[in-house]
């Protein structure tokens, strides 16, 4: 069956150091890749994303990083800062039905940032 | 501001009492969803539509309905509820359903509580 499944449900690092999420999945028809990040009290909010034809994909401060061979996603987050505390999730997209791109959550990883 | 705004944050009620959480975005957004939030679950898909008077079942969508009569609405509807829609419910919307890089926006989410 499909799945989208993380390594680590939890993840503590300290202010400043690199963080790495990561994230396997099973479907290897999915398009596309998307990480959103969850703060406590909100819904969750888009971060970066990555298109299957591509092995990574930077935006400010983090890296998408996809392996297709093993199936791993992973986030890479610089000089991890307090307010990057939050549940971080990955989420494949695939066409369903013919027209509809469905997309599939993680079950997500809770990073704390320790100062 | 762009957002999607859900109401409301907070709710409890009984068994068996009709109830409807609201849904409204600004962006003139094609595509609407709604997702039930469950620990060790994660996000699942309870309803999606691709437009006006266009909707259809996601992965859970039993002791649901929904209605897309106008664009910018997408009414979450219970009829007759039960403990265990216990949850936290999440509105998105996206430009288009029919685009892989058209990523989703989030409301703030709803706590429902049926006792």
């Amino acid at each position: 069956g499909e799945s989208v499944g993380l390594h680590l449900p939890t993840l503590s690092v300290q202010e400043g150091d690199n963080s790495i999420i990561n994230c396997a999945y099973s479907n290897s028809a999915s398009d596309y890749f998307i990480w959103y990040k969850q703060e406590s009290g909100k819904g969750p909010q888009f971060i970066i994303d990555i298109r299957s034809n591509m092995d990574k994909r930077q935006g400010q401060r983090v890296t998408v990083l996809l392996n297709k061979t093993v199936k791993h996603l992973s986030l890479q987050i610089a000089a991890t800062q307090p307010g990057d505390s939050a549940v971080y999730f990955c989420a494949e997209k695939k066409l369903s039905g013919g027209s509809n791109y469905k997309l599939t959550f993680g079950k997500g990883t809770l990073l704390t940032v320790n100062p | 501001e762009a957002q999607v705004t859900q109401n409301p944050r907070y709710l409890i009620t009984v068994t068996g009492k009709k109830l409807t959480v609201t849904c409204s975005q600004n962006m003139n957004h094609e595509y609407m969803s709604w997702y039930r939030q469950d620990p060790g679950l994660g996000l699942r898909q309870i309803y999606y539509s691709m437009n006006v008077e266009a909707t259809d079942k996601g992965d859970v969508p039993e002791g649901y309905k929904v209605s897309r009569k106008e664009k910018r609405n997408f009414p979450l509807i219970l009829e007759s509820p039960s403990p265990n829609q216990t949850s936290l419910y999440f509105c998105a919307s996206s430009l288009f359903g029919s685009s892989y890089n058209s990523p989703l926006h989030f409301g703030n989410g709803t706590r429902l509580t049926v006792t």
